[in-house]
């Protein structure tokens, strides 16, 4: 079975500022998937990022880019030039990749708040 | 074009009493997944299906707890008999046959059993 781990439960920073969010995970497979979603609060879950175990090449998408360790199994995100809307919990999470869909496996989430 | 939505989008029930969750997919997405989200914790997977088949059910933490989509699209989870540690937000997510990696989410259905 996989299992997520997000070992970081809140972090706080100043608008602007550069926050890097931790994420671990433990599998078996040699292909699959790894996401961060958002969930502001109140609001719907929406996905930030999406990276394939099989790329080396670490993916960015504006100012959230990640840092993809697959030896390690880490898988960090990095917002930069933080902004007020970026306030949410953030899920990292793990999906196989098999033919056919597959069920998500999320840590335990990092709430994040930016600050003015 | 709409996006997946979840009806109601909060419910009370007294314990012991039997609750239905609706979740309406995009059109057109051929699969649709549910998960319990426990308050502060992550998502937790319950079942998933591939239009009206039923092909994991493996989440499904009792025989209380039961899901269906007859047409393979809209999808309907029923908890019988309500307990208090049932009392989460209940997510539906749905993808198309091509981009399996990309599950769309609903807003949820908060669900509160006193």
């Amino acid at each position: 079975a996989q299992t997520v781990t997000q070992s970081q439960p809140e972090m706080s920073v100043q608008e602007a500022e550069t926050v890097t969010l931790s994420c671990t995970y433990d599998t078996s497979e040699s292909n699959y998937y790894l996401f961060w979603y958002k969930q502001p609060p109140s609001r719907q879950m929406i996905l930030v990022i999406r990276q394939e175990a099989y790329k080396q090449q670490n993916a960015t998408e504006n100012r959230f880019s990640v840092n993809f360790q697959k030896a390690a199994k880490s898988f960090s995100l990095k917002i930069s030039d933080s902004q007020l809307g970026d306030t949410a919990m953030y899920f990292c999470a793990f999906m196989k990749h098999f033919q056919g869909a597959q069920k998500l496996v999320f840590g335990q989430g990092t709430r994040l708040t930016i600050n003015p | 074009g709409a996006g997946v939505s979840q009806s109601p989008r909060y419910k009370v029930a007294k314990r012991g009493q039997d609750v239905a969750l609706r979740c309406d997919p995009i059109s057109g997405h051929v699969s649709l997944f549910w998960y319990q989200q426990a308050l502060g914790q992550g998502p937790e997977f319950l079942t998933y299906f591939q239009n009206e088949a039923q092909l994991d059910k493996s989440g499904l933490p009792s025989d209380r707890f039961f899901a269906e989509r007859p047409e393979g699209s809209v999808s309907t989870l029923k908890i019988q008999r309500t307990q208090q540690e049932d009392s989460a937000v209940y997510l539906c997510a749905s993808s198309l046959e091509t981009r399996t990696y990309e599950q769309y989410f609903g807003p949820g259905t908060r669900l509160t059993v006193t």
